[in-house]
């Protein structure tokens, strides 16, 4: 079974630049989730989709950042304009819908640094 | 709102040997979960094993087991029989389930590491 796969791995870019990740979770899982995780710290949720609705967003900055999920699979995150705080490890996971069958797995991440 | 709470930012422990791991979390509720996940330097979170709150047998995985205190919050991790590739960070984690909202609430972590 092919787990999550986000691209891309690393990205360089200067403030006030616009930036997108990329997320393909595991074949049927309707749940797709974006974290954030700056230096030092835990993964912090930024949104959760199930299908391509929006379940929880309250942690997204809105004003910069926004996601989509189009088709219920696939789902970008984007950043626009970037801001020297928005340097992290960006995580993607997918799992069953919410209940005890619900296990997070996790993509391995992009790396962000603006500059 | 939920926090999750790991005071050791480092811990060593020699391979073979056995380590704890130390977690709290401050929550008013009665029925959620509680993770370990393992963070190598790939980045990618991998679950190392779960708790339902409502049970009260420690879950354990192989050389991985906890031991849950539901009424002290609390919630460690043992490695037993530490091997190289045991060294990461570990997270611990809690979710409670809201509808279809379930979020993961991490600790900051810690970084174990294993010396021969």
């Amino acid at each position: 079974e092919a787990g999550v796969a986000q691209s891309p791995r690393y990205k360089i870019i200067e403030k006030r630049q616009s930036v997108a990740f990329w997320c393909n979770p595991i074949s049927g899982h309707a749940t797709l989730y974006w974290y954030q995780q700056i230096l030092g710290q835990g993964p912090k949720l930024l949104i959760q989709f199930q299908n391509n609705g929006v379940v929880d967003d309250s942690q997204l900055p809105k004003d910069r950042f926004s996601a989509e999920r189009l088709k219920g699979v696939d789902s970008t995150l984007k950043i626009q304009p970037a801001k020297l705080e928005d340097s992290a490890v960006y995580l993607c996971a997918s799992s069953w819908p919410a209940g005890a069958k619900n296990i997070q797995y996790f993509g391995a991440g992009t790396r962000l640094s603006v500059l | 709102a939920q926090t999750v709470t790991q005071s050791q930012p480092e811990m060593s422990v020699q391979e073979a040997e056995t380590v704890t791991l130390s977690c709290t979390y401050d929550t008013s509720e009665s029925d959620y979960y509680l993770f370990w996940y393992k963070q190598p330097p790939s980045r990618q979170m991998i679950l190392v094993i779960r708790q339902e709150a409502y049970k009260q047998q420690n879950a354990t995985e192989n050389r991985f087991s906890v031991n849950f205190q539901k009424a002290a919050k609390s919630f460690s991790l043992k490695i037993s029989d530490s091997q190289l590739g045991d060294a990461a960070m570990y997270f611990c984690a809690y979710r409670r389930d809201t509808g279809t909202a379930s979020k993961l609430t991490f600790g900051t972590g810690t970084r174990l590491q294993v010396t021969l």
